[in-house]
């Protein structure tokens, strides 16, 4: 399976610490994307870095990405309360049929006690 | 726009009825993804569309499950006869394309008796 881990399953951390997430897959792919969900809520599209990309930032945001490894890190600095949510990876890569597609990894429950 | 919708936002039903699923993707989005997520199995991908055609039902548990999609701008997810096993989030995404960055509904929570 396409299908991406991610490490730890779940994380716990003190406000403003930085929390690290990792990210394995199997095959080679496109892009690698990370979502995130809040309890109860559909997952919301945080970042895309291609597979030509080595690091990419979006605000407090920072993601890597090792293709000879194939594996990824989301990197959160100065970590909210409100940052406390599920984040999953999701590699871009050709499903059984043939066609790109997207599959998701199986999420690190992050907390972050105020 | 107003994103993907789902409807109904929580569904609760007794085991052997008939359950429909229904989601609206964004306009102009050409890809149509359904999934299932619940606490033992995570989030699992049951079929997707491209262009209004089913690409990949292979994750669909088994032939209790259909799911259509007449329209660019609809399609239902059914399950007949329901059980409680069944019983999950459903969320509905789309995007532009395979493997672009999905737009997720906010999901139904089913609850099989």
């Amino acid at each position: 399976s396409q299908q991406g881990e991610e490490d730890p399953q779940a994380l716990s951390i003190q406000e403003g610490e930085n929390a690290t997430m990792n990210c394995s897959y199997k095959t080679s792919i496109n892009n690698l994307q990370w979502y995130r969900q809040n309890s109860g809520r559909g997952l919301v599209h945080l970042i895309l870095i291609r597979s030509n990309e080595r690091e990419k930032h979006s605000g407090r945001l920072r993601v890597t990405l090792d293709t000879s490894k194939k594996s990824s890190s989301l990197l959160i600095t100065a970590s909210r309360a409100a940052d406390t949510a599920s984040y999953f990876c999701a590699t871009d890569a050709p499903d059984q049929t043939g066609a790109n597609n997207l599959f998701f990894g199986t999420g690190t429950r992050l907390t972050v006690i105020p | 726009d107003a994103g993907v919708i789902q409807s109904p936002r929580h569904e609760v039903t007794e085991m052997g009825q008939e359950v429909t699923l229904r989601c609206k993707p964004i306009s102009g989005h050409n890809s149509l993804f359904w999934y299932r997520q619940t606490m033992m199995r995570g989030l699992e991908l049951l079929i997707y569309f491209n262009n209004n055609v089913p690409i990949d039902d292979s994750g669909m548990p088994e032939d209790r499950f259909s799911a259509k999609m007449p329209n660019a701008s609809f399609s239902t997810l059914k399950i007949q006869p329901s059980e409680p096993r069944d019983s999950a989030v459903y969320f509905c995404a789309s995007s532009l394309r395979p493997g672009n960055e999905q737009f997720f509904g906010p999901g139904t929570r089913l609850t099989v008796l």
